[in-house]
């Protein structure tokens, strides 16, 4: 079994400024780990994966992620947010082998100008 | 990725009717899901599509509240039967490849569904 905590509901940052989404799972397997981003009105988007290859994960639009086992943490980064990061932003966490996708509640994530 | 089309986008229903959702994908494709994500929550799997026969269910989500058909590796349809207030909510197909490494699964818009 399979579980996810993301840490905060919310996150408010200015433009220009880091991001940071934190992440926590836990697993019986070596797990697969994601991140997906959820804008108004759209369906999921793919950011990054983790499949045990390198524990840095570099994604789309600037974002990037780092599997730390030790700590069962896969915490999302982005060194300048903009003002189109404004979404949801979903970890999620998969069995090896498995379909069965575990959604954590989502961080919504607000750009200030 | 493959591109996934799914309709209608949005709708408003009256309660006791039923909806049918359409996922057309333009490649073939091992895998398919339905999920639920009602307001201001994360998702939930309600089934696999499988093509060629009866989908599989998750518990909580039965075949005669949401019939599903797959009948190729490209399209699948989802229904919600008797729809009341309570069914409101984005509806989204997924998609995925089975392989070495775990592929990520693939979402469509969703459909956006409110119940009168």
């Amino acid at each position: 079994a399979q579980s996810v905590t993301q840490l905060d509901s919310h996150v408010s940052v200015s433009e220009g400024t880091p991001v940071l989404l934190r992440c926590n799972y836990s697993s019986s397997y070596s797990p697969s780990l994601f991140w997906y981003v959820q804008h108004p009105n759209k369906g999921l988007q793919l950011l990054l994966k983790y499949t045990s290859a390198a524990t840095l994960v570099k994604g789309i639009n600037g974002f990037e992620a780092e599997f730390k086992k030790s700590e069962t943490s896969f915490h999302l980064t982005k060194p300048s947010a903009h003002m189109s990061d404004a979404a949801e932003y979903f970890c999620v966490v998969t069995g090896a082998g498995s379909y069965q996708l575990t959604f954590g509640k989502g961080t919504k994530l607000s750009v200030i100008p | 990725s493959a591109v996934i089309s799914q309709k209608p986008s949005r709708d408003i229903c009256q309660r006791g009717t039923s909806l049918t959702i359409q996922c057309q994908v333009d490649s073939q494709v091992t895998m398919m899901f339905w999920y639920r994500q009602q307001p201001g929550q994360s998702l939930t799997l309600i089934a696999t599509a499988n093509q060629g026969s009866e989908a599989t269910y998750e518990s909580g989500f039965v075949i005669d509240k949401f019939p599903i058909s797959r009948p190729n590796l490209t399209f699948s349809t989802l229904t919600v039967s008797n729809m009341s207030p309570e069914d409101s909510s984005i509806y989204l197909c997924s998609v995925q490849d089975i392989g070495a490494d775990n592929q990520p699964q693939h979402f469509g818009d969703g459909t956006r569904l409110s119940i009168l």
